[in-house]
């Protein structure tokens, strides 16, 4: 099964320092890997995602990715961080049920922590 | 949370209750999601479907069941055969690509707590 990791439990930041969330990834065959952040109490909210081309992807509210193969990496960034980006963020990748069907399997997710 | 609606925001059950948990999506999807998120542990998939009267188990289907009768409703149903009902549940809904997945929308989640 397809897998991603999400080594950090926490991430602090103070505001308007660039902020850096990591993922690393597990997969057979070509990754197809996502972002989204979740705020308290809410679902999720997509906020990029990679399927091929640019390594360098651009998302939602200023937030990039660089996909980096030979580290099997997908780090969330995002130059200058606000108040407002404290909230829960998943890295996920597309894995492939038993029955063949397409799916997500979630990192267990960083809590990020914008110092004002 | 896009189109897609969850109800009700909060749900208490006693034991040995069934009780279901209602999604509603108006985005034309094919595909949608239940997970479970525990706190540390992330998004664990319990049911989806990526077609009307068809669905399959996630990685934690035991205790629950689901029906996809329309297209834009996913009912889900927690069965006193579930050990550990406590959670937050959320469900999702997607274009469904051949060959390809396509991002997930998010519910604003239903919070059940087993009295």
């Amino acid at each position: 099964a397809q897998s991603v990791a999400q080594p950090e439990d926490q991430v602090n930041v103070a505001e308007g320092n660039p902020l850096t969330v990591k993922c690393t990834y597990s997969v057979s065959g070509n990754p197809y890997l996502f972002w989204y952040v979740q705020y308290p109490n809410r679902g999720l909210q997509f906020l990029l995602k990679y399927i091929t081309g640019d390594n360098l992807v651009k998302g939602s509210y200023g937030f990039e990715a660089e996909f980096n193969k030979s580290q099997t990496s997908f780090h969330l960034k995002k130059p200058s961080a606000l108040v407002s980006d404290s909230a829960l963020y998943f890295c996920a990748v597309r894995d492939r049920g038993r029955e063949g069907n397409n799916r997500l399997a979630f990192g267990k997710g960083n809590q990020v922590v914008v110092i004002p | 949370d896009g189109g897609i609606t969850q109800s009700p925001k909060y749900l208490f059950r006693k034991e040995g209750q069934n009780v279901t948990l209602s999604c509603e999506q108006n985005l034309n999807h094919d595909a949608m999601y239940w997970y479970r998120q525990d706190p540390g542990q992330g998004l664990r998939l319990i049911y989806y479907s990526q077609i009307v009267n068809d669905f399959q188990k996630g990685d934690i289907a035991e205790g629950y069941s689901v029906s996809r009768e329309k297209k834009e409703s996913f009912p889900l149903t927690v069965t006193s055969a579930q050990k550990n009902p406590t959670a937050f549940y959320l469900c999702a809904s997607s274009l469904r690509t051949s060959g390809r997945l396509n991002e997930q929308f998010f519910g604003p989640g239903t919070r059940l707590t087993v009295l």
